[in-house]
């Protein structure tokens, strides 16, 4: 039973062009969400979270969106770079689960110069 | 830099061989975790320590044993290791005050032949 999930495994944009990273969950008690970057042969960065009392937030290039009602969750990166280029996970975790993070398969982005 | 390495970073056993990964971190953080990578499947949570004696399963415990003597090491056991365990191990560690994202290592990358 896959909680979190993303269903695009890949995207491709261009340079300097927006990339939106979509995520979807199905269970309700998650109240706090985030998404990590991760390089090959490194482990996963910490990159953006979000409170389930928010709808927004943001972090320079990259802005998180929670759509509560649908259970979704966006990552944007406006404009997108090269060095981008990662695989993204979105996690998220219930407050008294001890911090324990459920993530999702992960997305490919590949910024093209 | 949270200071938490793993080791081995490769290795490569036999089906049926006992195996143990090391996850030690310098910064005397309580919660520590153990995840794996799997293409298709993004990380999941093997097991995970709340203090030192002190451990629970997550959702892909089968197979898996582990050990938390000191505050500072988090093992992994292989008891008999499988070919459905060939994959990327990472541990994590959360530094706590109501941080709720995590720092991870670098990653053991295990092949079972």
């Amino acid at each position: 039973d896959q909680q979190v999930k993303q269903n695009s495994p890949s995207l491709s944009v261009q340079e300097g062009r927006i990339s939106i990273l979509n995520c979807d969950y199905t269970n309700s008690m998650f109240d706090y969400f985030l998404w990590y970057k991760k390089y090959p042969a490194e482990g996963p960065t910490f990159l953006i979270s979000i409170s389930s009392i928010k709808d927004k937030n943001e972090d320079g290039r990259f802005t998180v969106f929670l759509n509560k009602s649908a259970k979704h969750l966006s990552l944007h990166i406006v404009p997108s770079q090269p060095g981008d280029s990662a695989v993204y996970f979105c996690a998220a975790s219930v407050e008294t689960s001890g911090s324990r993070l459920t993530f999702g398969e992960g997305t490919q982005l590949t910024v093209n110069p | 830099d949270a200071g938490i390495t793993q080791s081995p970073r490769h290795k490569v056993t036999e089906t049926g061989t006992p195996v143990t990964l090391r996850c030690h971190q310098t910064e005397n953080h309580r919660y520590m975790y153990w995840y794996r990578q799997d293409p298709g499947h993004g990380l999941r949570l093997i097991h995970y320590s709340y203090g030192v004696k002190d451990t629970d399963k997550g959702e892909v415990s089968d197979g898996y044993s582990v050990s938390r003597s000191k505050t500072e090491d988090f093992l992994l056991t292989l008891e008999s290791a499988t070919s459905s365990q060939t994959s990327v191990y990472f541990c994590a560690i959360n530094m706590g005050q109501g941080q709720k994202s995590y720092t991870f290592g670098s990653g053991t990358r295990l092949t079972v032949v």
